[in-house]
């Protein structure tokens, strides 16, 4: 079946550091493929998403390439800012049961220290 | 923009309690969704809603039943509260089921703990 894994955290790194949070998936054809950012005490929120091979999703600095020869859409950000900290979930749209759902990695807890 | 409020932030409950938990959205979206949120486990769905009084189970419905009496509201039951059921509980409501590409707007998030 369909699923998405996600690397493990947390992931601790000092201001104005490079961020990789790295994320692959098991699924059939070509699906949306979403980055979900969860800030302390808040819901998730969407933080960018790409629809198709090769696209490029971007949003507030971090950036995220679809890459199906990989399978893979690696989060990144070239400087990160202490309020960047926050839980980073890679999901994938899966259709079963007649159903569009949202299946979700594990989560990577980044945290940055000054 | 599109608010998704789920009624506490936090819960205590006794074991063996029956529990509510209450989520509204108010951007008239056919589907809502019941997650638990468990450290290590990422997001499993427990059920969710396509329309009024419709539900569908998740990858983990025992023990949870469900409620939609209107479009905008379901609601989460815990009929005989357990302690394995301490957990945080997030809502989220999105546009439509049949396109895969529409976003999922999430509450911010339940924590309940059953004593």
């Amino acid at each position: 079946g369909d699923s998405v894994t996600q690397m493990e955290g947390p992931v601790t790194l000092s201001e104005e550091a490079f961020l990789t949070i790295n994320c692959t998936y098991t699924a059939t054809g070509y699906p949306s493929l979403f980055w979900y950012v969860q800030y302390p005490g808040e819901g998730l929120q969407l933080l960018l998403k790409a629809t198709k091979a090769d696209d490029k999703g971007s949003n507030k600095g971090f950036e995220a390439t679809y890459r199906k020869e990989t399978t893979s859409f690696h989060l990144e950000k070239g400087s990160v800012q202490v309020s960047d900290s926050a839980v980073y979930f890679c999901a994938l749209p899966s259709f079963s049961g007649g159903y569009n759902k949202l299946i979700f990695g594990a989560g990577t807890r980044l945290a940055v220290h000054p | 923009d599109v608010k998704v409020t789920q009624s506490s932030r936090y819960l205590v409950k006794r074991t063996g309690e029956k529990v509510f938990l209450e989520c509204v959205q108010d951007m008239d979206h056919e589907n809502m969704f019941w997650y638990r949120q468990d450290p290590g486990l990422g997001l499993r769905l427990i059920y969710f809603s396509y329309d009024v009084k419709m539900k569908e189970k998740g990858d983990i419905p025992e023990g949870y039943s469900v409620s939609r009496e209107k479009k905008e509201r379901f609601s989460l039951i815990l009929e005989s509260a357990s302690t394995n059921q301490t957990s945080m509980y997030l809502c989220a409501s999105s546009f439509t089921h049949r396109d895969p590409k529409n976003i999922q707007y999430f509450g911010a998030g339940t924590r309940l703990s059953v004593l």
